[in-house]
């Protein structure tokens, strides 16, 4: 069974400073994987999303993630937030062949002036 | 182009009253979601739909939840009898279709809230 662990619940960053939002993963086959981004009141937003090919992948807003097979890892990283930024982020692995997501449970990022 | 559409925003009910859930997914997306997502947790899934026809609902709670999409277009999920624990926001999803990995594009979903 897929599953998604964000080990960070909440992270606090200065405005400018560089960002690392973990996921691991666990899945039988290979993942497909999915950085979504939610404000406060709203709807999740896609930020990025790897099915193959190039490890690196990039997303809107600036952001990144990187699939590494051998860590189960696809973590989200930015080079320089922005206040606009602050919100709550979700890594999801695809269920093959069926086109829905499990979700992790997120992590609040917090952006200080 | 418009996005999911989702009403209404906010509701709250008392338990054992029922609810009403309403999404109308972008124009031309075959399948529609329905999640859960309660408060610290991320969103689950209850139920897609392929058109008018039910692809996964092994996640609904069906002795008290029900969901229904006819003419393959707008989709209401309901509860009945509401318990405290479904206090939730409810997020509904569409996407072009399953075999192309194709995007989920959310609404802003309902929160509700059951006193």
């Amino acid at each position: 069974a897929q599953s998604v662990t964000q080990p960070d619940i909440h992270i606090t960053v200065s405005e400018g400073a560089s960002l690392e939002l973990r996921c691991n993963y666990s899945y039988g086959a290979t993942p497909y994987l999915f950085w979504y981004v939610q404000s406060p009141g709203q709807g999740l937003q896609l930020l990025l999303k790897y099915f193959s090919g190039d490890t690196l992948v990039q997303g809107i807003k600036g952001f990144e993630a990187e699939f590494k097979r051998s860590q189960s890892s696809f973590n989200l990283r930015k080079p320089s937030v922005h206040w606009s930024d602050a919100a709550e982020y979700f890594c999801a692995v695809g269920q093959t062949g069926a086109n829905n997501l499990f979700f992790g449970t997120g992590t609040r990022l917090t952006v200080i002036p | 182009e418009a996005g999911v559409a989702q009403s209404p925003r906010y509701k709250i009910i008392e338990k054992r009253q029922s609810v009403a859930f309403w999404c109308n997914p972008i124009s031309g997306h075959a399948t529609l979601y329905w999640y859960q997502q309660i408060l610290g947790q991320g969103p689950k899934l209850l139920i897609q739909f392929q058109n008018n026809g039910v692809v996964d609902d092994s996640q609904l709670p069906k002795d008290r939840f029900s969901a229904e999409r006819l003419k393959g277009v707008d989709s209401t999920l309901k509860i009945q009898p509401a318990k405290l624990e479904d206090s939730a926001v409810y997020l509904c999803a569409s996407s072009l279709g399953p075999q192309d990995y194709s995007p989920l594009h959310f609404g802003n979903g309902t929160r509700l809230t059951v006193t």
